[in-house]
């Protein structure tokens, strides 16, 4: 079975500081992670994707089969950054709905 | 560019009262589509997928139900709504099967408040 889990339902750093959103995963087949966020008043939106292997944001994010993470890394976060962030896991393939399990989310507060 | 439309934005409902939320997707054909609820503390659940007209998977059984009248609309319905059913719905959707991006793009989403 599929399962995301994201430990930490709020994380507050100040401004400047890095930040570690974890992400770890459950599945036995080939995974396709992603990570999406959620801004103040805003749709919920693709921030990246781990075959994309980009930074977005200056967020960054690599997937360790080994520790079955995903962990969102930024070093220096910004107030701007503040949001719901979402882990999801997708199966790249024998995925008929090509369905995303999506972690429980985890709040990111920057303070000033 | 592809839309995805839902409507209405806000929605009180007393218990009991039957439901019916809209989502429509513009600029893109066969589209797969999915409902979900977010739930304040539990993230975000999926409750409805379709791949084609007429095509429903229930992920979680529940009260509500789920229809698909068009190659690009999508409908979430309840007869009789419960306290439970308070949430936020998001509809999303993504290219067919044979789109290379997996990538899901959601609406605006609905706030229902069920009293």
């Amino acid at each position: 079975a599929q399962r995301v889990t994201q430990p930490e339902k709020l994380l507050s750093v100040f401004k400047g500081a890095p930040v570690e959103l974890k992400c770890n995963y459950s599945y036995s087949g080939s995974p396709e992670l992603f990570w999406y966020v959620q801004y103040s008043r805003q749709r919920l939106q693709l921030l990246l994707r781990h075959i994309s292997r980009e930074s977005i944001k200056g967020f960054t994010a690599d997937l360790n089969k080994g520790e079955t993470s995903f962990h969102l890394k930024k070093p220096f976060a910004q107030e701007e950054d503040s949001a719901m962030y979402y882990c999801a896991l997708g199966p790249r393939y024998n995925n008929a709905g090509n369905m995303l399990t999506f972690g429980g989310g985890t709040r990111l507060m920057v303070k000033p | 560019s592809q839309t995805i439309h839902q409507w209405p934005a806000t929605l009180v409902q007393p218990v009991g009262s039957p439901l019916s939320l809209e989502c429509t997707v513009e600029g893109t054909s066969n589209p797969n589509l999915y409902w979900y609820r977010q739930a304040a503390g539990r993230g975000l659940q999926l409750l409805f997928y379709s791949v084609g007209i007429g095509q429903i998977s229930s992920e979680v059984p529940q009260n509500l139900s789920a229809s698909r009248p068009q190659d690009r609309q999508f409908i979430l319905s309840s007869k009789k709504l419960l306290l439970s059913d308070s949430g936020f719905y998001l509809c999303a959707w993504r290219g067919p099967r044979d789109d290379p991006y997996n990538e899901q793009f959601f609406g605006p989403g609905t706030r229902l408040t069920v009293l």
